[in-house]
């Protein structure tokens, strides 16, 4: 049992540019979740994978998000046309499954110039 | 839907002393009950969860918190604090069923714990 694994720890970009990030769940971790933490605040629920599947993403913030989960693996969530507000910690979690205890990961901190 | 309620931003306490980190919920459905620890620059670690079963559970580190199902709380306590517990606390509700949605945490805003030395 590594943990959950996020990439990168840190990004910086200018506005108008697309980011990426990775999360690597903990090994026959089958529920993957993304939340968002701004300064002073507790994370915001995203957007969650079971296995490969998407099954809630009503969350995500705008069209401008998006997330993928290929294989049921890793998973990376998208961020088109950064704008001012993105600047945030990006945390992902996963679980053994459905009411499973979720561990997170260290998160991706993006700020944008 | 449910929300969380951390009455204290901020708690500031001596080494050695008591605390309480006060948590308060609200929710149409039965829910799980977490705390979880952040240090700075890291994600949160769990500290301890309530599913079912006994009302008060216990941390491997002497933290413990009692589920009040009456007065909607899970407020945290230590009996006596260590420089190395400064971090800040959130406490999460999850619904306890699939129906009610997806197992998503909602969290509080989260206490700011400092020990004095």
């Amino acid at each position: 049992d590594t943990g959950v694994s996020q990439d990168p720890r840190h990004k910086i970009t200018k506005r108008g540019q697309n980011v990426t990030f990775r999360c690597d769940p903990i090994s026959e971790h089958n529920r993957l979740y993304w939340y968002r933490q701004t300064l002073g605040q507790g994370p915001e629920f995203l957007t969650y994978f079971q296995n490969e599947a998407q099954l809630e993403k009503s969350r995500l913030l705008s069209d401008r998000f998006s997330a993928e989960r290929p294989k049921g693996s890793f998973s990376t969530l998208e961020i088109q046309r950064t704008e001012q507000g993105d600047s945030a910690m990006y945390l992902c979690a996963s679980s053994r499954g459905p009411g499973e205890p979720q561990h997170f990961g260290d998160g991706t901190r993006l700020s944008i110039l | 839907a449910q929300s969380v309620t951390q009455l204290d931003s901020q708690v500031p306490v001596f080494e050695e002393a008591p605390v309480e980190l006060r948590c308060n919920y609200s929710s149409s459905v039965s829910v799980y009950l977490f705390w979880y620890v952040q240090y700075p620059n890291q994600g949160l670690q769990l500290l301890l969860k309530y599913l079912s079963g006994s009302t008060l559970v216990e941390s491997i580190n002497g933290f413990e918190a009692e589920f009040n199902k009456s007065q909607t709380s899970f407020h945290l306590r230590k009996p006596s604090v260590h420089i190395s517990d400064t971090a800040e606390y959130f406490c999460a509700v999850s619904p306890s069923f699939h129906g009610a949605g997806s197992y998503q945490l909602t969290f509080g805003k989260g206490t700011k714990l400092s020990v004095i030395p």
